[in-house]
């Protein structure tokens, strides 16, 4: 089993649709999680912290699910720059360092 | 804002050819990173450093090696470049303690021939 997974998609979904992706992981030793956007051809780009209770940033809600070992990523009112792969970054302690551990990412293709 | 520079966008070699992966970062942060990314399969970490000097192992290090002899600048080398090293490779840095915000580099495309 992989330490962190996503469904790689893509999802296809139109503009003004809601769309969440959910990304599980492993370790339940877990600290920290973060999701990273990637636009085509481009370096990832941190997109916003998930907090234990969940946290907002415009039409971005992100949450976490200790209890299920996953994290989710909720897109209101999609736009086609949403369009992008999405990567959930997994924390946790190890070897006397913080290991940051990448899902494979999710991408989304928003349509007219 | 944070500018962490990648020598070339893309590198073709040939098998058994040493390479060097030059990266460098404008923002005095102490963490630096170097990833490989391969479809389906995510960023996969190679090699970083905390300081000058420093380095570890990620969990991918088998053929290759890095050097940081200097804060800004943090080098990937492949000893003798093999065909499954065709890969995306991406730099990054963070600050000290925050290692989880990272800036990336643009990447190198490296195709081994």
């Amino acid at each position: 089993r992989k330490e962190v997974e996503q469904d790689p998609g893509p999802f296809n979904v139109p503009e003004g649709a809601t769309v969440a992706f959910n990304c599980t992981y492993s370790n339940s030793a877990s600290q920290s999680f973060f999701w990273y956007r990637q636009d085509c051809r481009k370096e990832p780009k941190l997109l916003m912290s998930v907090y234990s209770s969940g946290n907002e940033d415009g039409r971005f809600t992100a949450q976490l699910n200790r209890a299920s070992q996953y994290i989710s990523l909720l897109i209101r009112d999609s736009k086609l720059s949403d369009s992008a792969t999405y990567l959930c970054v997994v924390i946790w302690f190890s070897g006397g360092y913080n290991k940051l551990i990448f899902g494979a990412g999710t991408r989304l293709a928003v349509h007219p | 804002d944070v500018k962490v520079t990648q020598s070339s966008r893309y590198l073709v070699k040939r098998t058994g050819e040493k390479v060097f992966l030059e990266c460098v970062q404008d923002m005095d942060h102490e963490n630096m990173f170097w990833y490989r990314q391969d479809p389906g399969l995510g960023l996969r970490l190679i090699y970083f450093s905390y300081d000058v000097k420093m380095k570890e192992k990620g969990d991918i290090p088998e053929g290759y090696s890095v050097s940081r002899e200097k804060k800004e600048r943090f080098s990937l080398i492949l000893e003798s470049a093999s065909t499954n090293q065709t890969s995306m490779y991406l730099c990054a840095s963070s600050l000290a303690g925050g290692g989880e915000k990272l800036f990336f580099g643009s990447g190198t495309q490296l195709s081994v021939l």
